[in-house]
């Protein structure tokens, strides 16, 4: 089975920008997750999305939102970037509930200059 | 609230060496899991092991092996005969038994090992 991938891998923005990142789930997997992993912060959980609903979210800024379309693919959009959205962002895959381990993608590592 | 602790931020041991990497967690809820994470250089968190908090058996896979103590709200992970391979930053994660995929990540340990 593919692992969950996670497109662009890497991404240069400016200020006041704003970027879309997506992330595919594994086949067969309805939850999704997001995370940010920044060197001061550590991984922080931005939000889960099941079945095209948000489930749970972190205590981030409006800025940061998500969803997820019908084939459990999910994109994350950040708006009016700052200087501080600069980090790795992980995307992970459940299989459907709370019970079932998380399965990361390789990350989007996103600078902002 | 929930909360991990991996209170060594960095170890530096030789190939051939055993290395215990500590964690800690702090929750109010009575139906838990407790995960281990490996972070190579690429990025890409690697799924190594996953506990729930009614079975404290200990777990052993090959060089690894997962000592769960809920009397000291511990899961440390033991690497015998450490290799190169095994340099990485290493996570232990705690997430709540309730319908939710939040997961509470300690601040990691990032392991060398020098040949």
């Amino acid at each position: 089975k593919a692992g969950v991938t996670q497109t662009p891998r890497y991404l240069i923005k400016t200020r006041g920008q704003q970027v879309t990142l997506s992330c595919s789930p594994i086949s067969g997997h309805r939850s999704v997750s997001w995370y940010q992993q920044t060197p001061g912060q550590g991984l922080q959980f931005l939000f889960e999305y099941f079945s095209e609903t948000q489930r749970n979210k972190g205590n981030f800024p409006g800025r940061f939102s998500g969803r997820q379309f019908s084939n459990s693919r999910s994109e994350m959009n950040v708006s009016t970037l700052e200087l501080g959205d600069s980090a790795l962002y992980l995307c992970a895959s459940v299989l459907a509930g709370s019970t079932d381990t998380q399965y990361f993608g390789p990350g989007t590592r996103l600078t902002v200059l | 609230a929930q909360k991990v602790t991996q209170a060594q931020t960095e170890i530096s041991v030789v190939e051939k060496e055993d290395v215990t990497l500590d964690c800690v967690y702090e929750t109010r809820d009575t139906t838990y899991y407790l995960f281990w994470y490996k972070q190579p250089p690429s990025g890409e968190l690697v799924f190594l092991i996953r506990r729930n908090s009614f079975d404290e058996q200990n777990e052993i896979s090959g060089r690894y092996s997962w000592n769960f103590q809920k009397s000291t709200s511990s899961f440390n992970f033991t690497i015998t005969a450490s290799q190169v391979v095994d340099s990485a930053v290493y996570f232990c994660a705690l997430k709540s038994g309730r319908n939710n995929n939040d997961m509470r990540f300690g601040a990691g340990t990032r392991l060398t090992v020098k040949p």
